[in-house]
């Protein structure tokens, strides 16, 4: 079992509709969790991190479910500027393990 | 605030050839310092990190070596480039000093596309 999945996707949204993903991760001892975006052909930037109680930033919201494992990731209302793959990192033994993405197109 | 560098930003070389990939970050001081790889379609691999100058860890078994001579700047460099080399190339800092900061938020370069052939 890989140490973090991602469904890699794609997911193809219309443009305002509201799309989420998970992210399922092996080590029980993990403590950090995060979302990165990458867009095609660049570097992944920060979307933002994943804290126990949940945390939102405008339209993303991003959940932790330590019983199952996983992080999710709810994007609302969502625009053309969100096409992109979204990374899940968990750290695992100090080091950051980084998932395959999952791939999203929003369509107009 | 903080900026990382990398370049090139594409290069093409041929097998056997010598590689050097420079990356330097500004405004921080004593950070850790990644090298990854990614495959096309394929997540993150992380190939070296560093915790200070002259010290370099490395992941998995390659080709490839590191070496940090100062604070900010870090290099990748391979003597005789294999095609399995080719790959996008990404340099990442984080804050905190020590191998127990790694676990903590990375930011990363624009990376290097490289191709070899």
């Amino acid at each position: 079992r890989k140490e973090v999945e991602q469904d890699p996707g794609p997911f193809n949204v219309p443009e305002g509709a509201t799309v989420a993903f998970n992210c399922t991760y092996s080590n029980s001892a993990s403590q950090s969790f995060f979302w990165y975006r990458q867009d095609c052909r660049k570097e992944p930037k920060l979307l933002m991190s994943v804290y126990s109680s949940g945390n939102e930033d405008g339209r993303f919201t991003a959940q932790l479910n330590r019983a199952s494992q996983y992080i999710s990731l709810l994007i609302r209302d969502s625009k053309l500027s969100d096409s992109a793959t979204y990374l899940c990192v968990v750290d695992s033994n100090y080091q950051l393990i980084w998932g395959a993405g999952t791939k999203l197109i929003i369509k107009p | 605030s903080q900026t990382i560098h990398q370049w090139p930003a594409t290069l093409v070389q041929p097998v056997g050839s010598p590689l050097s990939l420079e990356c330097t970050v500004e405004g921080t001081s004593n950070p850790n310092l990644y090298w990854y790889r990614q495959a096309a379609g394929r997540g993150l691999q992380l190939l070296f990190y560093s915790v200070g100058i002259g010290q370099i860890s490395s992941e998995v078994p390659q080709n490839l070596s590191a070496s940090r001579p100062q604070d900010r700047q870090f290099i990748l460099s391979s003597k005789k480039l294999l095609l399995s080399d080719s790959g996008f190339y990404l340099c990442a800092w984080s804050g905190g000093t020590g191998a127990a900061y790694r676990g903590l938020e990375q930011y990363f370069g624009p990376g290097t596309r490289l191709t070899v052939t």
